[in-house]
């Protein structure tokens, strides 16, 4: 079946730093794939999305790559702050009834 | 604004008892969704439910049951709750407009005892 990996964590970086999270996915067909953000205390929202290959997701200074050919989807931001510290979980969707599959999330902790 | 909402932000049941966790949606949403989500595991779906009275198991659907008798309600029942059951259950919902967002509500952590 579908499958997500992503890097385990903690992610540890000082303010300003450039941030990467890997994410690989298995699936067949044409995935949609997805970043969600988990702050502390709360439930997931999106973060950013990609429909098809070469779609590039952005917000918040986020950026993620739909790159069919290796199959990932890896989150970057240039200059992380306080404030981006969360769980973050790339997850893909496959189906018609808009069924989410997972990774296992990876703590970010960003240090002043 | 958008909004689903969780009955109970923490609950403390004991071995046997049967729990209901229930999710509310205000943005008439079709599909609905448990999960449940635990370190190093992630978020694992348990059951959804696509139409009133309609639902399918997820990947971990032992153990639990679901209701969906209206559109903006969908509850997860546990019929006797064991302590492996203890976790993070989070409900979702999203429409069939092809936005590709789930909305998610705030969590219920459940500790089974």
């Amino acid at each position: 079946g579908d499958s997500v990996t992503q890097m385990e964590g903690p992610v540890t970086l000082s303010e300003e730093a450039f941030l990467t999270i890997n994410c690989t996915y298995t699936a067949t067909g044409y995935p949609s794939l997805f970043w969600y953000v988990q702050y502390p205390g709360e439930g997931l929202q999106l973060l950013l999305k990609a429909t098809k290959a070469d779609d590039k997701g952005s917000n918040k200074g986020f950026e993620a790559t739909y790159r069919k050919e290796t199959t990932s989807f890896h989150l970057e931001k240039g200059s992380v702050q306080v404030s981006d510290s969360a769980v973050y979980f790339c997850a893909l969707s496959n189906t018609g009834f808009q069924k989410l599959v997972f990774g296992t999330g990876t703590r970010l902790l960003v240090s002043p | 604004d958008v909004k689903v909402t969780q009955s109970s932000r923490y609950l403390v049941k004991r071995t046997g008892e049967k729990v209901f966790l229930e999710c509310v949606q205000d943005m008439d949403h079709e599909n609905m969704f448990w999960y449940r989500q635990d370190p190093g595991l992630g978020l694992r779906l348990i059951y959804f439910s696509y139409d009133v009275k309609m639902k399918e198991k997820g990947d971990i659907p032992e153990g639990y049951s679901v209701s969906r008798e209206k559109k903006e309600r969908f509850s997860l029942i546990l019929e006797s709750a064991s302590t492996n059951q203890t976790s993070m259950y989070l409900c979702a919902s999203i429409g069939l407009a092809r936005s590709y967002e789930q909305y998610f509500g705030p969590g219920t952590r459940l500790t089974v005892t």
